[in-house]
This record gives C-alpha cells, structure tokens and sequence, in this order.
C-alpha cells in the first residue's frame, strides 16, 4: 500500500538550479496538493490540482511551477532555485477536495546553497 | 478572514499523564475541523474531523475533541499519553465544497517524558 510516494527525498540545489519534485498516489483521487512547511509557519499551499490536466495557485505560488499530466502524478518545479525556498515540502492527495481526508506524502527537504 | 490558531508552540508532559491541546478558529460559514499528526520524518495523518452533530469526536490512538461554536474552539485530548504519541500536531479548518480552502494551525510539538 504505497498511497502518496514523494521523490526525491532529500535535495541540495545552489542558487538558480532547478529541479522537480514528483508526487505519485495509486488511490485514483481527483485533488493533488504540494505544501511547504516552514518552522513555525506551518503549512502553507503552493499549487493544487482538481484533475488531469489542471492546476491552480495556492496561498504561496511564486516561484513554482506544476504539471497534472497524469492523474496519478503532480510534478512541482522549481526553474531558479532562491534561499527562500529552502524548506519540506509536502505532497498531498484528496478524494474529495477541502473537506475530505488529505493523504499525504513523507516530505521531501530541498535546501538552497 | 479564515484562521487557525495553536496557542501552544511545545508542550511537555509526563507518559500516562492527560494532555489537551489547544485550537481556537476564525472561519466565515460552518466550519469542518480536523486535527492531523506529524511523527518524526513522517508525513501527516487525520487524527480525527469534526463536519456536524455530536461536538464531542473520537478519533485514532485514543485521541478525542471537543467542539466548541461559542468559543470556536476544537481542543484535542488524550486521557493518557503514550511516548509514542511523541510528536507535532495540527489542526486545520476547511469548508464543505472548493478544494483549496484547508487551513493549517502553526502545530504544537508534543515531548513525553517518562
């Protein structure tokens, strides 16, 4: 039962390197989210998707860019990686859009040099 | 404007001692309330959710909430802590339709001492 699988887990980029972070859920569900959580910010939604081939912005966008090409997977990129960017990010998958359960990924921690 | 509020950064307790964690929100129409758990290196997990009747919820591991409209509180408890209960807790308001409309507390980090 692999539910929401993030890789990579662990990143090192320097400052204007780019790079994707895949999400995959075998569970079929429609609402794929990616959060960053922040030391005493909690979790703050950057894109999410309500199917194949949609996106929308969250709470904090800039800087991020994401794909639905599949329904399963939910790619987020960054194209000139900044300090700022530095934290976990987490993935997420709903079946139900706000009020249903989220389930989420492990993390995956990107650092930038 | 919608919120969530932990009041409480870090709690310490002792194993086997209660614990509740506090939850105060700000949110425009009726809200769904849910409170998720985050171990160590892990992702998070639904602990338990509030949409409507009984204001007192029970949930995984244990854990029960209670909400409160007159306080717009949703407090998290536990009659007994485990040290496997070690770890960073968040509540979060949503509403019943849209799909972007989940907000997260800042979460409480929780320390079992033996």
């Amino acid at each position: 039962n692999a539910g929401v699988t993030q890789t990579p887990k662990f990143r090192v980029l320097k400052t204007g390197q780019s790079m994707t972070l895949l999400c995959a859920q075998d569970m079929n569900h429609e609402y794929m989210y990616w959060y960053r959580q922040d030391p005493g910010m909690g979790l703050r939604l950057i894109h999410y998707s309500v199917g194949e081939g949609t996106t929308a912005k969250g709470e904090v966008p800039d800087g991020y860019n994401v794909s639905r090409l599949k329904k399963q997977n939910f790619l987020l990129g960054l194209e000139s990686a900044a300090p700022s960017q530095t934290s976990v990010y987490f993935c997420a998958s709903s079946r139900s859009g706000g009020a249903g359960e989220l389930f989420f990924g492990e993390g995956s921690r990107l650092t930038v040099l | 404007a919608q919120s969530v509020t932990q009041p409480d950064i870090h709690i310490t307790v002792s194993e086997g001692a209660s614990l509740e964690l506090r939850c105060n929100y700000s949110y425009g129409a009726t809200p769904y309330l849910f409170w998720y758990v985050q171990s160590p290196g892990q992702g998070l997990q639904l602990l338990l959710k509030y949409f409507s009747g009984d204001t007192l919820v029970q949930g995984i591991k244990g854990f029960e909430a209670e909400f409160k409209r007159s306080q717009s509180s949703f407090n998290l408890r536990k009659p007994s802590v485990h040290w496997s209960d070690a770890a960073e807790y968040f509540c979060a308001v949503g509403a019943k339709t849209g799909a972007n409309n989940l907000f997260f507390g800042t979460g409480t980090r929780l320390t079992v001492i033996p």
